[in-house]
């Protein structure tokens, strides 16, 4: 069962900030949230992963609310290589935590 | 140049041929994981190694096979009982079970 909801799609323009939702109502307090993307038909590429406090780092910025029940990832400046497949995940950190992909959220940057 | 090779990129098989999918990291990580994907959904696990001669089943490892005779290397044998093996094949592998993966640009597997 998928722990994650995201949209299907969305759009911005290039060189805007790209803010990609992400609920995750369920998540348990040693979980972690994961984000990767897909530009299509390659291997996805890790970008970012926090437990509670906001994380930065030179790919983008993951906002996760004080419940914890959802987050946000942000792109400051889209670029048209950002178009890809965005997928928010939700990891425990045990030993039989394992990562679960979901269909993810299909970002495009318009020019 | 660190990273996760999966050859080869494009794989044609006859139905009802086993065909063994490569995977070589050089990154030193002791984790390493097998993804398959379908058109149009998200990865799903078909078996995941934490260490060296260790290996568990994923989500969906009927039909595959793997080994983990040396810490680089994490092949991935689809038999001829996986009923619909035609997909794209990524391989991954990270520190620890605990940390992010890095995957490999994958192998598309048809099989005619």
């Amino acid at each position: 069962d998928a722990k994650t909801t995201q949209p299907p799609s969305m759009d911005c323009a290039e060189g805007r900030a790209a803010n990609l939702p992400c609920n995750h109502s369920t998540i348990s307090g040693n979980e972690y949230v994961y984000w990767y993307r897909q530009i299509h038909s390659q291997g996805p590429q890790y970008i970012i992963h926090g437990l509670k406090n906001n994380e930065t780092n030179e790919m983008a910025s993951l906002i996760i609310t004080e419940d914890r029940k959802s987050s946000t990832l942000i792109l400051p400046h889209a670029t048209l290589r950002d178009t890809a497949v965005y997928y928010c995940i939700v990891k425990g950190s045990g030993a039989n935590s394992k990562l679960t992909f979901g269909k993810g959220i299909t970002l495009s940057v318009r020019p | 140049d660190g990273g996760i090779t999966q050859s080869p990129k494009y794989l044609f098989r006859k139905e009802g041929q086993n065909v063994t999918l490569s995977c070589e990291q050089n990154l030193n990580h002791d984790a390493m994981y097998w993804y398959r994907q379908d058109p149009g959904q998200g990865l799903r696990l078909i078996y995941y190694s934490q260490i060296v001669n260790d290996f568990q089943k994923g989500d969906i490892a009927e039909g595959y096979s793997v080994s983990r005779e040396k810490k680089e290397s994490f092949p991935l044998t689809v038999t001829s009982a996986q009923k619909n093996p035609t997909a794209f094949y990524l391989c991954a592998s990270s520190w620890t079970v605990n940390t992010e993966a890095f995957f490999g640009q994958g192998t598309r597997l048809t099989v005619v």
